[in-house]
């Protein structure tokens, strides 16, 4: 089991912003990171740290942490933001790396 | 730019081994560990550990030891992962991504930055 959860699928309407949550006991002492999946492909950073993102990555993506829970949140979201994403982080001990279950992102 | 190339899809029979491997390029390969997750069919991510590029130490998570094995050749800045007693729920497709440490304040964390493309390893007889 994961020590990092996610909802398993959230919807959103175009345009709109959605917000897509990672919780955790490690996430007091840790940041999350995110990731973007699309069917096929091989995952995508998109969000590290206390809020950045990697060159490439627009700036409708955004990331937060309050307690035990990260988010992303995806600011007008658009059709090809349409994925599953995943968070990660180190886990309880520090020692290892733990992925959240991921969340399916389906834009109305 | 960094890129990070794996080796293709394998068919293995149960019980055989299967060696992948993950070549990068464009950076100093023994700057950054290499990590591996596996894939499993319609299934999240499963971190399964990384390897010290720089060392060859390598750790592992829980439920990836003993069967796995990572590995390095960094004549070649390659990476890999080989998995021996193979069984069908060792089906899957298997990553390695470039490791990255981030600290600000107290707080930190490990992401990592360049995917390679996977590579599906299918255990059937």
């Amino acid at each position: 089991s994961s020590e990092l959860t996610q909802d398993p699928a959230v919807s959103v309407a175009l345009g709109q912003t959605v917000r897509i949550t990672c919780q955790g006991d490690s996430l007091r002492s840790y940041y999350a990171s995110w990731y973007q999946q699309k069917p096929g492909q091989a995952p995508l950073l998109v969000i590290y740290g206390k809020n950045n993102r990697p060159s490439g990555i627009p700036d409708r993506f955004s990331g937060s942490s309050s307690g035990n829970t990260a988010s992303l949140t995806i600011t007008g979201a658009q059709a090809e933001d349409e994925a599953d994403y995943y968070c990660n982080s180190r886990d309880s001990s520090g020692n290892h790396v733990v992925f959240g279950g991921g969340t399916k992102l389906t834009v109305l | 730019q960094v890129q990070l190339v794996q080796s293709g899809s394998e068919l293995k029979k149960p019980g055989a081994s299967v060696k992948v491997s993950c070549k990068a390029s464009g950076y100093t390969f023994t700057n950054n560990a290499m990590n591996w997750a596996r894939q499993a069919p319609g299934q999240g991510l499963e971190w399964m550990g990384w390897i010290n590029t720089n060392t060859g130490n390598p750790t592992y998570a829980q439920g990836f030891t003993g069967r796995f094995v990572f590995s390095l050749d960094t004549s070649v800045s390659t990476a890999y992962l080989q998995i021996s007693s193979l069984e069908a729920e060792d089906t899957a497709v298997y990553y390695c991504a470039r490791v990255r440490y981030y600290a600000s304040g107290s707080y930190s964390t490990y992401y990592f930055d360049y995917w390679g493309q996977g590579a599906l390893v299918t255990v059937s007889s």
